[in-house]
């Protein structure tokens, strides 16, 4: 499979729990994003990185939230001290930029917060 | 806050019948200006795109019309058939979408009826 790829696809976790997520962008794609979807309403932007570097963070929920692409491959976001305001949809997607701006999702990854 | 504004929030069509979706924006900085296609369970998938050069652009059934004076954008979807089922976001961003951060409109659910 050669699209992005995210894990867990399905996360419950314990108000105040800390969660991690993965996403692997599609080979030599140098562009990877973050966003967050919750019912009923469209992706909202969150971060993204060109390689390894993380170009736009402020859009960041809090600073509960972090996301890191150490080697320009794969990248992790954590939610720190998880609240139930949390529970959504996570989606990653990564482009090849400049040349292609289209950008391809990955399924995402479901946090339930209880 | 930079917007879009998607209407409507729900959609009935026959099948064979023309589905029509709206999008309003509001910072003239906008370039670029995707809609995409997410069915249940899923991520967002490109379906078409367009840039405020030109005002309008079809591929296969589905047309994007733009109207730069107006701020708005519109996807008309031809012959709709039920696999066209699903939600549909407007998008737009700065850069010619290779800025990474696109907005999302709140989507648009089109069920078409057999």
């Amino acid at each position: 499979d050669t699209g992005v790829s995210q894990n867990p696809r399905h996360k419950i976790t314990k108000r105040g729990q800390n969660v991690t997520f993965r996403c692997d962008p599609i080979s030599e794609h140098n562009r990877l994003y973050w966003y967050r979807q919750t019912l009923g309403q469209g992706p909202e932007f969150l971060t993204y990185f060109q390689n390894e570097a993380q170009l736009e963070k402020s859009r960041l929920l809090s600073d509960r939230f972090s996301a890191e692409r150490p080697k320009g491959s794969f990248s992790t976001l954590e939610i720190q001290r998880t609240e139930q305001g949390d529970s959504a949809m996570y989606l990653c997607a990564s482009s090849l930029a400049p040349l292609n701006t289209e950008a391809f999702f990955g399924q995402g990854t479901r946090l339930t917060v209880v | 806050q930079q917007q879009v504004k998607q209407s409507p929030q729900s959609l009935i069509v026959q099948k064979g019948g023309i589905s029509i979706i709206n999008c309003a924006y509001e910072n003239t900085a906008f370039d670029y200006f995707p809609w995409y296609q997410q069915f249940p369970g899923k991520g967002p998938a490109l379906l078409i795109a367009i840039r405020p050069d030109v005002s309008e652009k079809k591929e296969g059934r589905f047309t994007i019309s733009f109207n730069k004076s107006a701020k708005q954008f519109s996807l008309h979807i031809m012959d709709s058939q039920p696999g066209d089922s699903a939600t549909y976001f407007c998008a737009a961003s700065i850069g010619g979408g290779s800025q990474g951060n696109l907005i999302f409109g709140k989507g648009t659910k089109l069920s078409v009826k057999p």
